[in-house]
């Protein structure tokens, strides 16, 4: 348990639905992200919210919009997605967005993902 | 580029081998994190490297930062199938996680 829940973890839909994702942290944490996670690729990070405020979006389709309606909560609403948008999306937090190089006190808690299907 | 390459991608071996994965890149980086990524749940943080030529270990785990700081490696010693995971490297880059595509590895009892 790393403190940072999401819902829900399985998820199939057709390309006409219109869903959300749902990320939640228990940590105190002011900085929250979205990460795509497909076979034979990187974890690819998507969107990163500091203090409730988007400060990445890493050349997402607009078919993919987050919501932060606090530093605790994160939603990922998806609608006419794609066949290849099917992978799992990870949402993590960190205490704050981790600026410039690493430091043994930058971590980013993940949450379980949600693995998603797109018919 | 910053791109982090991880060797090997797949490993399969058996409870109580010793194994060794590597995380590369082309550029000097100043910091490097492992994480391990079980199945059905979401990397965690094992460690944080920071200093060229630095050693760290963590139980049965060991991890090094090359001396050039292009690269880092984690040594297993005496794999246990609790070790079975998706084992991933990352860099900071202006604010964010940059990630390799990770070691798949499988310890069969």
């Amino acid at each position: 348990e790393t403190g940072v829940t999401q819902t829900p973890r399985h998820l199939v839909m057709g390309m006409t639905n219109k869903k959300s994702l749902k990320c939640e942290q228990h940590l105190g944490h002011n900085a929250m992200y979205w990460y795509k996670q497909s076979a034979k690729k990187p974890l690819e990070l998507m969107f990163v919210y500091n203090f409730k405020e988007q400060t990445e979006n890493n050349s997402v389709p607009s078919r993919f919009s987050p919501e932060c309606p606090n530093s605790s909560h994160l939603f990922l609403h998806l609608h006419t997605l794609q066949p290849e948008d099917s992978a799992l999306y990870l949402c993590a937090s960190s205490q704050e967005r981790v600026a410039g190089d690493l430091h043994s006190t930058d971590t980013q808690y993940f949450g379980p993902g949600t693995r998603l299907t797109v018919l | 580029t910053q791109l982090l390459e991880q060797s090997p991608q797949f490993l399969s071996i058996q409870e109580g081998e010793n194994l060794t994965v590597y995380c590369n890149s082309s550029s000097v980086f100043s910091s490097l994190q492992w994480y391990r990524q079980e199945p059905g749940e979401g990397p965690v943080l094992l460690v944080t490297v920071v200093t060229g030529g630095e050693v760290k270990k963590l139980k049965r785990l060991t991890f090094q930062f090359g001396d050039a700081r292009k690269d880092s490696s984690l040594h297993i010693t005496a794999a246990q199938p609790g070790d079975t995971g998706l084992y991933l490297c990352a860099r900071g880059s202006q604010g964010n996680l940059i990630f390799g595509k990770g070691t798949k590895l499988s310890v069969k009892p």
